[in-house]
C-alpha cells in the first residue's frame, strides 16, 4: 500500500529567510500525482504546489517550489522569503493517476518568527 | 462559483444520536469524497462517489453511509455517534475529465464532537 511521510512534526523559520520541508512516499506506481498543502489555522485546505510523477521539471508556484526526485521518491517543499502568512500545517499527499483517492502525511507544523 | 461548501461548521452530539452532515459543490465536478482528520494525522478518506448514483468506501468507512443522489451534493450520515467518531470532516470533489483532473478541492470542515 502507497504510505506518505513526513518525519518533521514541527519547522521554524525566520521571517524572509528559506526553509524546506521533507516528503517520502512508497508507491510501486510509475504515473502519479505529488501535492502540497497548506492548512491555517482556519482549518481550509489549500492547494499550494502540485508535480506530476512523469515531469522532471521540477514545480515552482511563486515563492514555493518543490525538489522531486523520484528514483529516492522524495518530494520536498521549499518556502523562499517566509512571510507571516506561510504559518500553517503543511501536508504532503499522493494520488494514483486514475485515482480519486488522496493519500496523506501527517503534516509538517511551520513557524515563522518576525 | 461557491466552490465546495459544508454545513454546519461545528457540531456536539451525543453518543447515539444520528445526524447528516451536508456537502454540495457548483463546479459539476463528478468526483466527490469525505475524508476525516483526526489529531496528529493526516486526512483519511471515509467514502467516496464517482457520480450519481455511485459510491464506494474508502480506508475508514465504519459507521458511516452516503448517497449521490445529484452530480451537487453528497451527504455523508452518522447512524449512531461514538465518540471515537470525534473529528473533523472534509468534502472535497474532482474533476474527472478536462482541466486539472487530478486536483482535489475541500471544503471549510465540520468539526464534530461526540460526548
Amino acid at each position: 500500500a502507497q504510505t506518505v511521510t513526513q518525519s518533521q512534526p514541527e519547522m521554524s523559520v525566520q521571517e524572509a529567510e528559506t526553509v524546506t520541508l521533507s516528503c517520502t512516499y512508497d508507491t510501486s506506481e510509475s504515473d502519479y500525482y505529488l501535492f502540497w498543502y497548506k492548512q491555517p489555522p482556519s482549518r481550509q485546505m489549500i492547494l499550494v504546489i502540485r508535480q506530476e510523477a512523469y515531469k522532471q521539471q521540477n514545480a515552482t508556484e511563486n515563492r514555493f517550489s518543490v525538489n522531486f526526485q523520484k528514483a529516492a521518491k522524495s518530494f520536498s517543499l521549499k518556502i523562499s522569503d517566509s512571510q507571516l502568512g506561510d504559518a500553517a500545517m503543511y501536508f504532503c499527499a499522493y494520488a494514483e493517476d486514475s485515482s480519486y483517492k488522496l493519500i496523506f502525511g501527517s503534516g509538517t507544523r511551520l513557524l515563522v518568527r518576525p | 462559483n461557491a466552490g465546495v461548501t459544508q454545513t454546519p461548521k461545528f457540531q456536539v452530539l451525543k453518543t447515539g444520536q444520528s445526524m447528516t452532515l451536508q456537502c454540495a459543490q457548483d463546479m459539476n465536478h463528478e468526483y466527490m469524497s469525505w475524508y476525516r482528520q483526526d489529531p496528529g494525522m493526516g486526512l483519511r478518506l471515509i467514502h467516496y462517489s464517482v457520480g450519481a448514483g455511485i459510491t464506494d468506501q474508502g480506508e475508514v468507512p465504519n459507521g458511516y453511509n452516503v448517497s449521490r443522489s445529484t452530480t451537487e451534493d453528497f451527504p455523508l450520515r452518522l447512524l449512531s455517534a461514538a465518540p471515537s467518531q470525534t473529528s473533523v470532516y472534509f468534502c472535497a470533489s474532482r474533476r474527472r475529465k478536462g482541466g486539472t483532473t487530478d486536483t482535489q478541492y475541500f471544503g471549510p470542515g465540520t468539526r464534530l464532537t461526540v460526548l
